[in-house]
């Protein structure tokens, strides 16, 4: 069955640099986008991008250019993000989706979360 | 970027009430939204796609409709395990953009 697995909590300092990790397992990696969502505590879901593993293509949300970077290791089944130059406002909880069918952005699966919190 | 206005913000209900939820998009996303549901401390699950089409699982008293730009959750007889938030989310174009977000609770 299709999982994924993310990596856990994270207590960073502000300015500096994070990379959170989601591993995929049941399904042919290569052949599925994988999608980052953002949820600040309190607040609605943001959504940070795609990529596809395949042939390691992405899409940004304008918002997190410069913020936000996907990357996929196809050896380990595993995608990536890394945020960079920390504050406060990147404290959140981060999800990786899997869609049902690559392009068709209806997701049936969820990855936990993974924690950051941005504090001196 | 394609705006989903979402409400109410929250809502109480009783048991066995029907519950409707909706979400306003700014712009025609034809039939590219869906609904999801999001218990305390969990990630979203998949209720409806496509507007109106139930996904895998999903209990037949939620249902989803559409009218021009305005998208409707429904909720036929609400129960206890229905408690949570509900976010639609517009699939038309990038970027990806959901509703703010509905909390539900038992009156």
């Amino acid at each position: 069955q299709v999982q994924l697995q993310q990596s856990g909590a994270e207590l960073v300092k502000p300015g500096s640099s994070v990379k959170i990790s989601c591993k995929a397992s049941g399904y042919t990696f290569t052949s599925y986008d994988m999608h980052w969502i953002k949820q600040q505590p309190g607040n609605g879901l943001e959504w940070i991008g795609w990529i596809y593993p395949g042939n390691g293509n992405t899409e940004y949300n304008q918002k997190f250019n410069g913020k936000a970077t996907l990357t996929a290791d196809k050896s380990s089944s595993t995608a990536y993000m890394q945020l960079s130059s920390l504050t406060s406002e990147d404290s959140a909880v981060y999800f990786c989706a899997r869609p049902r069918a690559s392009g068709w952005w209806y997701f049936d699966f969820w990855g936990p979360g993974t924690m950051v919190t941005v504090s001196s | 970027d394609i705006q989903m206005t979402q409400s109410p913000a929250s809502l109480s209900a009783s048991l066995e009430e029907i519950v409707t939820i909706t979400c306003q998009a700014s712009q025609d996303i034809g039939n590219w939204l869906s609904w999801y549901q999001q218990k305390p401390g969990k990630s979203p699950q998949l209720l409806i796609y496509g507007a109106t089409s139930l996904a895998d699982g999903v209990p037949s008293r939620f249902s989803g409709s559409r009218s021009d730009t305005q998208y409707s959750l429904k909720i036929s007889r609400l129960q206890v395990e229905d408690i949570g938030i509900y976010h639609c989310l517009q699939v038309y174009s990038a970027p990806l953009t959901f509703g703010s977000g509905t909390k539900l609770e038992i009156k």
